[in-house]
């Protein structure tokens, strides 16, 4: 079976750009939750969906954004972007949240100049 | 709130040694605990997971890890090493929160294997 696909892998953007990520969870999971990894530490909460709906968000500005769509496959959007946003940012699927386990795909990889 | 402490940014260890990475976490509730391994480039895999029962619990690749509540640690180990061993490993604790639960992870730890 397919893990956790996550595209683009890289991604290049300048400051006050946009960009959607995209994640697409293992067949049969219904939540995703999205991470944010700077180097040289670990993932940061951002977001978790369930059935289309935001279950909870982590300490994180206006700016980031996600959604989920009826095949519970994700996006997740940041808009006018900062130096800072550069990151690993992680998709993570699981059968339906709450304590169950977090699947992570490769992730994609943001550089903002 | 839950928070996870791994000591030591950097584990050095010679090939066939024993793997011993710390991990302590805060929780005001009985935590879910998990192990991941994440190397070059990649995300991040599942090694090992505490819920309940048993507190030795098995992972892949040879790794396990024992839930100590007094001690509120969660310690990886693996009795020898191997050069494919060399990677960052993170702990993450698991809580629920108003109907959801997200993983809170400590900063990592990379692990460097010597021949």
């Amino acid at each position: 079976d397919a893990g956790v696909t996550q595209s683009p892998t890289h991604l290049i953007k300048t400051r006050g750009q946009q960009v959607t990520l995209r994640c697409s969870p293992i067949s049969g999971h219904k939540s995703v939750s999205w991470y944010q990894q700077v180097l040289g530490q670990g993932p940061q909460f951002i977001f978790q969906y369930y059935e289309k709906e935001e279950r909870g968000r982590g300490n994180f500005p206006d700016r980031f954004s996600a959604r989920q769509f009826p095949n519970y496959s994700s996006e997740l959007n940041v808009n006018a972007l900062l130096l800072g946003d550069s990151a690993l940012y992680l998709c993570a699927s699981s059968l339906e949240g709450g304590g169950d386990t977090q699947y992570f795909g490769p992730g994609t990889r943001l550089t903002v100049l | 709130a839950q928070s996870v402490t791994q000591l030591g940014s950097h584990v050095s260890v010679s090939e066939g040694a024993l793997v011993l990475l710390r991990c302590n976490y805060s929780s005001s509730v009985p935590p879910y605990l998990f192990w991941y391994v994440q190397y070059p480039n990649q995300g991040l895999q599942l090694l090992l997971k505490y819920t309940t029962g048993a507190t030795l619990v098995k992972g892949i690749n040879g790794f396990e890890a024992e839930f100590k509540k007094s001690e509120t640690s969660f310690h990886l180990t693996k009795p020898s090493a191997h050069m494919s061993d060399a990677a960052e490993y993170f702990c993450a604790v698991s809580e629920a929160n108003s109907g959801y639960s997200t993983l809170t992870f400590g900063k990592g730890t990379m692990l460097l294997v010597s021949p």
